[in-house]
């Protein structure tokens, strides 16, 4: 079935290290997303791509970085430097203007 | 600014109770996507309705309704007759550039419970 995967579905990270979030799509969608959902709040855009080997920064990109050498995959490193980096982490994907899909999420926690 | 607000946090409503989720927004463009989405217990975002912003009709679709008001800024959702697999939370959202569908604003979302 076409799709969105994000793994892990659980993810753990101890102070200081970098963790990468994965995220494939075989939908064959140009566009792909990060957002980042905190409890009480709504999605807040990390990074987003339009195409193969260009991504621009979203409203909180700082602490995060993002590749994109395939069309299918846009995984999402989340670095030391992101301060407070236990959140609900969505990868969505779309064409252009219509709607975008989502993955089920990674839950990441700081230990 | 661009911003979308859901004053509701929370609401609770016993099953086949009608129940209006209130969203707001503001822009300054006047080409703009406006969606809602329901994200389940599981986690992921479920697409429910898109509409663009020359398109001021209701929709229906089963029971759920969308009223889009251009001069008051608003685009709410209702849910005739709820059920309990109706509880989620529920997000609006705004997409501002016309070709970039999932750079999405969010509102902070409503938590819909509905108790049997």
């Amino acid at each position: 079935d076409g799709g969105i995967t994000q793994s892990p579905k659980y993810l753990f990270r101890k102070e200081g290290q970098n963790v990468t979030l994965s995220c494939e799509q075989n939908l064959n969608h140009d566009a792909m997303y990060w957002y980042r959902q905190d409890p009480g709040q709504g999605l807040r855009l990390i990074y987003y791509s339009q195409i193969v080997n260009d991504f621009q920064k979203g409203d909180i990109a700082e602490g995060y970085s993002v590749s994109r050498e395939k069309k299918e995959s846009f995984p999402l490193t989340v670095t030391s430097a992101q301060k407070n980096p236990t959140a609900f982490y969505l990868c969505a994907s779309s064409i252009e203007s219509t709607e975008a899909f989502f993955g089920q999420g990674t839950r990441l926690t700081v230990v | 600014a661009q911003k979308v607000t859901q004053a509701q946090t929370e609401i609770s409503v016993v099953e086949k109770e009608d129940v209006t989720l209130d969203c707001v927004y503001e822009t300054r463009d006047t080409t703009y996507y406006l969606f809602w989405y329901k994200q389940p217990p599981s986690g992921e975002l479920v697409f429910l309705i898109r509409r663009n912003s020359f398109d001021e009709q209701n929709e229906i679709s089963g029971r759920y309704s969308w009223n889009f008001q251009k001069s008051t800024s608003s685009f709410n959702f209702t849910i005739t007759a709820s059920q309990v697999v109706d509880s989620a939370v529920y997000f609006c959202a705004l997409s501002e550039i016309y070709n970039q569908g999932g750079k999405l604003i969010f509102g902070q979302g409503t938590e819909l419970s509905v108790k049997p």
